[in-house]
């Protein structure tokens, strides 16, 4: 089955700086990549999410970046606000896979210091 | 517009006492639904998904059952809770067409097992 690892666990970051997560896949099949934040005691949300026929995504200040050979994507957020703070979670599936089922990633603690 | 409401929020159980944790979907027909365990600080674990009623896969061995006994309704439970059952419960679901996997979570129950 996949495999999604998450790097880094925990990420502080200064307000106005970037931060960036990345995470790899093991399933060459796989086709759709979202990304999850998870605000502390809230349910996990959606951001933004990225197919296998899209290198790159952007909506505003966050923005995703795939690599299909390399098996990894990136979710960037710039312009960091306190906001931001939360729970980073990726995750990976195939499209029409039955159960529609996605693999998520151990997370990443992010922390905006203001 | 669809919604997914979960229900408990919050319960305290004694060790070996049942549970009863109850998801539904609005606004949308036959999708697929999902159970899924976060404990403390970690990540996203599968417990369960239904691609329809009466059909439940279960990922991992464990104390827990799921039912979906109408297409809208899933019910995760326990005859005998065990103290590693406690966690943050989450009811989840996803459009059964070919666009894409997004899911979407539901406020998400805390079950604490004393």
């Amino acid at each position: 089955g996949e495999n999604v690892e998450q790097h880094p666990s925990t990420l502080s970051v200064q307000e106005g700086d970037s931060a960036v997560i990345k995470c790899t896949y093991s399933d060459s099949a796989s086709n759709y990549f979202p990304w999850y934040k998870q605000e502390l005691g809230k349910r996990p949300q959606l951001i933004i999410d990225i197919r296998s026929n899209v290198g790159e995504k952007k909506d505003q200040r966050i923005a995703v970046t795939l690599n299909k050979t390399a098996k990894h994507f990136s979710l960037h957020i710039t312009e960091t606000q306190p906001e931001d703070s939360a729970v980073y979670f990726c995750a990976a599936s195939r499209i029409k896979a039955a159960g529609n089922k996605l693999t998520f990633g151990g997370g990443t603690r992010v922390l905006v210091k203001p | 517009s669809q919604t997914i409401h979960q229900w408990p929020a919050t319960l305290v159980q004694p060790v070996g006492s049942p549970l009863s944790l109850e998801c539904t979907v609005e606004g949308t027909s036959n999708p697929n639904l999902y159970w899924y365990r976060q404990a403390a600080g970690r990540g996203l674990q599968l417990l369960f998904y239904s691609v329809g009623i009466g059909q439940i896969s279960s990922e991992v061995p464990q104390n827990l059952s799921a039912s979906r006994p109408q297409d809208r309704q899933f019910i995760l439970s326990s005859k005998k809770l065990l103290l590693s059952d406690s966690g943050f419960y989450l009811c989840a679901w996803s459009q059964r067409t070919d666009s894409g996997n997004t899911i979407y979570f539901g406020e998400g129950s805390w079950l604490t097992v004393v």
